[in-house]
C-alpha cells in the first residue's frame, strides 16, 4: 500500500499568499516529517510531528496531524519565491525507515 | 551545523561496472540509511545500517548492492554490476537515535548508467 500520498500534486500561488499541502497515509506511524527538495538537490528537513502531537509550528511553517483521519497538512504562510520547491511528507514506524510520498511541486510567482 | 556529506556528487558509469558511493555521516549519529530517487519519482528506501550490520533492507536492495562502514567514519554503498535502471539520485541519511527522530540527508550522488 502507498504511504504518504500528498495532494495537490502541483500548486502555483502568488508571493505573499499561503500554501497548504496535504498528506495522507494508510498505516499507523510514529512520526510524520516534511522535507523540501529544490530541483535536483538534496532533501532538507523542515519539521517533524510525533503521532501524539496535533499541531506544530516552526517559523512560517505550521503542520497539523490527524491520526484518526491518517492525514497531515503543511501550511506555509506569506510565501516567498524562494519557497518554490518540491515538498514531501514521510512517515516512519518504530523501525525508523522513512516512507515518502510522491511529492508536491510548489511554484511561488514573484 | 554538522552536515551529512556525499561523494561524488555525480558519477557516470558503463553498464556492468561497479560503483561505490560514499557518505560521511554526522559524527554522533548511530543509524545510517541509503535511499534512492529515480528522476521524477518518489524517494525510496534501500537499506538501514546500525551497529555495523544491516537492520533492514527493501526489495530493491538485492545481491548487487552492499553497504559497509569500512573505517568507522565513511558509510559506503556499492553496486557490483550496474544496470541502466540503477540510474538515480542516491541519498545517504543519518539518525542520532531510534524511535523515529529526524533523519538528516546528504546532498545526494547522481548516478547515470550508460
Amino acid at each position: 500500500s502507498q504511504q504518504g500520498e500528498e495532494d495537490p500534486q502541483a500548486l502555483s500561488i502568488q508571493e505573499g499568499e499561503n500554501a497548504t499541502m496535504n498528506c495522507s497515509y494508510k498505516t499507523s506511524i510514529n512520526n510524520l516529517q516534511w522535507y523540501r527538495q529544490n530541483s535536483g538537490r538534496g532533501l532538507v528537513h523542515l519539521i517533524l510531528i510525533r503521532s501524539n502531537e496535533r499541531e506544530k509550528h516552526s517559523g512560517r511553517l505550521r503542520v497539523t496531524l490527524d491520526t484518526s483521519k491518517k492525514s497531515s497538512s503543511l501550511l506555509i504562510t506569506a510565501s516567498r519565491a524562494a519557497d518554490t520547491a518540491s515538498y514531501f511528507c514521510a512517515t516512519d514506524k518504530a523501525n525508523s525507515k522513512l516512507t515518502f510520498g510522491k511529492g508536491i511541486t510548489l511554484s511561488v510567482r514573484p | 551545523e554538522p552536515e551529512v556529506t556525499q561523494t561524488p556528487s555525480h558519477q557516470v558509469t558503463q553498464m556492468g561496472q561497479e560503483v561505490i558511493l560514499r557518505c560521511v555521516p554526522i559524527s554522533n549519529h548511530l543509524y545510517f540509511y541509503w535511499y534512492r530517487q529515480i528522476l521524477g519519482q518518489k524517494v525510496e528506501f534501500l537499506v538501514s545500517f546500525y551497529n555495523n550490520e544491516i537492520s533492514e533492507k527493501s526489495e530493491i536492495f538485492d545481491d548487487q548492492f552492499s553497504v559497509e562502514r569500512p573505517d568507522g567514519s565513511n558509510f559506503t554503498l556499492k553496486i557490483r554490476s550496474t544496470k541502466l535502471e540503477d540510474s538515480a539520485m542516491y541519498f545517504c541519511a543519518t539518525l542520532r537515535e531510534t524511535a523515529g527522530g529526524t533523519q538528516y540527508f546528504g546532498p545526494g550522488t547522481r548516478l547515470l548508467v550508460l
